[in-house]
């Protein structure tokens, strides 16, 4: 069963206006964190924000800020003032904890999002 | 600070060939992860590798194959190489697995040929 579901595949947005990336997750740990990544078509992987499944506020950095529904199992990502630099392949994540037996993350398949001039 | 260095950052490789690449991860952090990422199957886990130990591993042959030293750099290895193997390898550091952050370096993208 997929874990991650980014159900957007593409957007435009106009330069200026909010954007908000859906994602949605599945899991049966009580324990985990939720990742949004940003890359741009030079391939690196832009850690953006994170959510701790224990945090009761929502995670804000600067433009970003991660609208939690806990109960719903979603995690979208929302991008106030979007700029040019905007423009990128965005990702979803999901880190599950197994104690001594490490760690990983677990990606929604990305929505790519194009800022309009 | 610096950030995740990975190297190479292209490479070219002919099938049946082996390949290493490189990561060093941010000064401090202990936690290194491998993940594959191609259009078709997305990103995808390989290994995670804590204290030079390999603590999980994804669903990949074992032809894929890592370690970690004892300064945290890592390199993975991948034998006997495939048409399918082309894809970006992306690396993330965390200062310990379960922390809040996971940084990526910028990928090193694997040509087969």
């Amino acid at each position: 069963a997929q874990k991650i579901t980014q159900t957007q595949p593409g957007m435009f947005v106009q330069e200026k206006e909010a954007v908000t990336l859906d994602c949605t997750y599945d899991t049966s740990d009580p324990s985990y964190g939720l990742f949004w990544y940003k890359q741009p078509s030079s391939g690196e992987m832009i850690f953006l924000i994170y959510q701790g499944s224990y945090d009761q506020q929502n995670a804000t950095e600067g433009r970003y800020s991660l609208n939690f529904q806990k109960a719903r199992k979603s995690a979208n990502l929302v991008i106030s003032a979007s700029q040019l630099g905007d423009s990128a392949m965005y990702f979803c994540a999901m880190r599950e904890s197994y104690g001594a037996a490490g760690n990983k993350l677990t990606f929604g398949g990305g929505t790519r999002v194009l800022v309009k001039p | 600070k610096a950030g995740v260095t990975q190297t190479p950052r292209y490479l070219i490789k002919t099938r049946g060939q082996q390949v290493t690449l490189s990561c060093s991860p941010i000064s401090g952090h202990r936690s290194v992860s491998w993940y594959q990422q191609t259009p078709g199957q997305g990103l995808q886990f390989l290994f995670e590798y804590f204290s030079e130990t390999q603590r999980n591993k994804g669903n990949f042959p074992g032809r894929f194959s890592g370690r970690q030293f004892s300064n945290s750099r890592s390199e993975m290895n991948v034998s006997t190489l495939e048409l399918g193997d082309s894809a970006l390898y992306l690396c993330a550091s965390s200062h310990i697995p379960e922390n809040t952050e996971a940084f990526f370096g910028q990928g090193t993208r694997l040509t087969v040929v």
